[in-house]
């Protein structure tokens, strides 16, 4: 079974710039997550989706912060401009409901370095 | 949210037993004590989680205290694939999706 996919991996830009995350999710996962993992801390919250619903979005920056899950499969993360302060792992994470147990799969991460 | 307090870092020699320690004095009946565990250059993934009693699976065992103010997660033999960040995390329900809170956990290094 493949696992959460995230692409890229690395993306260097200066600041100011946009850029753009990918994800897909393990199939048949209703719920996925973005992180955000800063250097040295755990990863924390950036929005949390139900099928194409995002149902927790409170700790997104929305000034500069997009998201969306079209057709509640993939997964895509913007941010339009850069800041230098945006430097981080950006994670994706899915999991499936209804099992009796939730347990989250995440992607290896996009490292992002704003310069 | 209750909080939970580990070890900036631990060691271990190759092969032999590892206890993470976790701290979890606020915990309330409902919580659920999840373990995650980051490898270098991964994201994070699965180890266990328990409410009350003892659990055990192929990666690892969770011992609970009977009051559950604390926890340990137990790795009966060390590899050196191992050596990843433990994240020690409450959870009210299982079947909840909400996000985790995973604070610093702890380092693990393994020698050989």
């Amino acid at each position: 079974e493949a696992g959460v996919v995230q692409s890229p991996r690395y993306k260097i830009i200066e600041k100011k710039q946009p850029v753009a995350f990918w994800c897909n999710p393990i199939s048949g996962h209703n719920t996925l997550y973005w992180y955000r993992q800063n250097l040295g801390q755990g990863p924390e919250l950036l929005i949390r989706y139900e099928n194409e619903e995002a149902v927790d979005d409170s700790q997104l920056p929305k000034d500069r912060f997009s998201a969306e899950r079209l057709k509640g499969v993939d997964s895509t993360l913007k941010i339009q401009p850069a800041e230098l302060g945006d430097s981080a792992v950006y994670l994706c994470a899915s999991s499936f409901m209804g099992l009796g147990q939730e347990t989250q799969y995440f992607g290896p991460g996009t490292r992002l370095l704003v310069l | 949210d209750a909080k939970t307090t580990q070890p900036n870092s631990m060691e271990s020699n190759e092969e032999e037993p590892v206890h993470l320690p976790c701290n979890h004095s606020t915990i309330s009946g409902t919580d659920y004590i999840h373990w995650y565990r980051q490898l270098p250059s991964q994201g994070p993934e699965y180890v266990i989680h328990g409410l009350t009693s003892n659990v055990n699976n192929r990666m690892a065992s969770l011992a609970i205290a009977e009051d559950r103010k604390s926890s340990t997660l137990i790795l009966h033999r060390a590899t050196l694939r191992d050596a990843a960040v433990y994240y020690c995390i409450l959870r009210q329900r299982v079947d909840s999706g909400y996000a985790l809170n995973f604070g610093k956990g702890t380092s693990l290094l393994v020698t050989p």
